[in-house]
């Protein structure tokens, strides 16, 4: 089915450790995101990216970096995880009618 | 401070009655909005969508309501079901259409 599939779907960290998680959508859209949901606060904007080549910083992005690989994939690493960043993780990706999401990725961070 | 808010975390409502969700944002430069659904384990998923030159948007049971001047927008879902159990996030943008900033969710419960 179209859409925007993210891996893996549960992951557990030591604290200093780093990981990727990879995104792709086959909906030819522009615009990628990533996001994280924490109780109480929403989904907050880590980074995103506008157009293959570019990636921007959103509300949230110290302690990450991204990828724009290509139109289909954005990757978000962690390249030193912190127990702050036990959270789930949605990834995005959007054309002029709104968002589609990804189903989650949920991290712990020990 | 969040720019978009939804006050109220949690909300229970009888099988058949009327869900109002209710949503505030403070940048007035905002001018497309989107609720959007969110079932434990899944990604959230568009709901229904408002822009500015509107006041009203009806989608079945679900209809949009926007109030510019207030800086208000509302969800109603009648008659309500129990699978309309969820967290209901608001969002809203900038003429951009990009970027939506999103409200921290009100938990529905539809008891049957």
């Amino acid at each position: 089915n179209a859409g925007v599939t993210q891996t893996p779907k549960f992951q557990v960290l030591k604290t200093g450790q780093s990981m990727t998680l990879q995104c792709a959508q086959d909906m030819n859209h522009n615009s990628m995101y990533w996001y994280r949901q924490d109780p109480g606060m929403g989904l907050r904007l880590i980074y995103y990216s506008a157009s293959e080549g570019t990636t921007d910083k959103g509300e949230v992005p110290n302690g990450y970096n991204v990828s724009r690989l290509n139109k289909r994939e954005f990757s978000l690493r962690l390249e030193s995880a912190a127990p702050s960043q036990t959270s789930v993780y949605f990834c995005a990706s959007s054309d002029d009618s709104g968002y589609t999401f990804g189903s989650g990725t949920r991290l712990t961070v020990v | 401070d969040q720019q978009v808010k939804q006050n109220s975390p949690s909300l229970s409502v009888q099988e058949g009655r009327i869900s109002i969700l209710n949503c505030d944002y403070t940048n007035s430069m905002f001018d497309y909005f989107l609720w959007y659904k969110k079932y434990p384990a899944e990604g959230p998923t568009f709901l229904i969508s408002i822009s500015s030159i509107k006041d009203k948007n009806e989608d079945g049971r679900f209809t949009v309501f926007l109030n510019k001047s207030a800086k208000h927008l509302s969800l109603h879902i009648v008659p309500s079901q129990p699978g309309d159990s969820a967290v209901y996030f608001c969002a809203a943008s900038a003429i951009d259409g990009q970027n939506f900033v999103f409200g921290p969710g009100t938990r529905l419960s539809v008891l049957p």
